[in-house]
């Protein structure tokens, strides 16, 4: 039971480059969110899903896609990276829309554009 | 909307000395309250949660949190501290409603003098 896994640990990427994090779980929780953390300004929530086939903005969605067309995989994709996207990029799930549920995190991607 | 502020940036404590960390947060209804912890390197880690009932709520690893309803605060506490608790913690409220987000404080960082 390997929880929440994140594909790949690290990145470089140049400016304009494209590419795409893999979050996968082995809960089968039906929601699943993306959040990217900088220094100083804690954990923002870029987009999240609450099954299979669907998607939703949170508070900081442009420049990014993301795609759930298995319950088990959130994909969160950049077209054309940026600088300013350089960033830690967490993935985590919870199972319900109740309001106590916990969300379990991955470990997270450290991404540099350059 | 609902927004969480950790005033300290930073802390530092002796190891075996008590441990406060301050968290205040605004929500229109009643909030459910959550703090989580992330070591270096790692992903985040629930340390607890209030979403009803007792104001004093216990955790893992030694800490317990109260819910003051008047002063908007759910602040961290742990009697003694050791020095694996040196990490970054995280206060956030959870919003329910559809895809049950998570709104996160910016998150204050522990040192601990041995």
């Amino acid at each position: 039971n390997a929880g929440v896994t994140q594909t790949p640990k690290f990145r470089v990427l140049k400016t304009g480059q494209s590419m795409t994090l893999l979050c996968a779980q082995d809960m089968n929780h039906e929601y699943m969110y993306w959040y990217r953390q900088d220094p100083g300004m804690g954990l923002r929530l870029i987009h999240y899903s609450v099954g299979e086939g669907t998607t939703a903005k949170g508070e900081v969605p442009d420049g990014y896609n993301v795609s759930r067309l298995k319950k088990q995989n959130f994909l969160l994709g950049l077209e054309s990276a940026a600088p300013s996207q350089t960033s830690v990029y967490f993935c985590a799930t919870t199972d319900t829309s109740a309001r106590s549920d916990t969300q379990y995190f991955g470990p997270g991607t450290r991404l540099t554009v350059l | 909307a609902q927004s969480v502020t950790q005033p300290d940036i930073h802390i530092t404590v002796s190891e075996g000395a008590s441990l406060e960390l301050r968290c205040n947060y605004s929500y229109g209804a009643t909030p459910y309250l959550f703090w989580y912890v992330q070591s270096p390197g790692q992903g985040l880690q629930l340390l607890l949660k209030y979403f009803s009932g007792d104001t004093l709520v216990q955790g893992i690893k030694g800490f317990e949190a109260e819910f003051k309803r008047s002063q908007s605060s759910f602040n961290l506490r742990k009697p003694s501290v050791h020095w694996s608790d040196a990490a970054e913690y995280f206060c956030a409220v959870g919003n329910g409603g559809g895809g049950n987000k998570l709104t996160f404080g910016t998150g204050t960082q522990l040192k601990v003098e041995l």
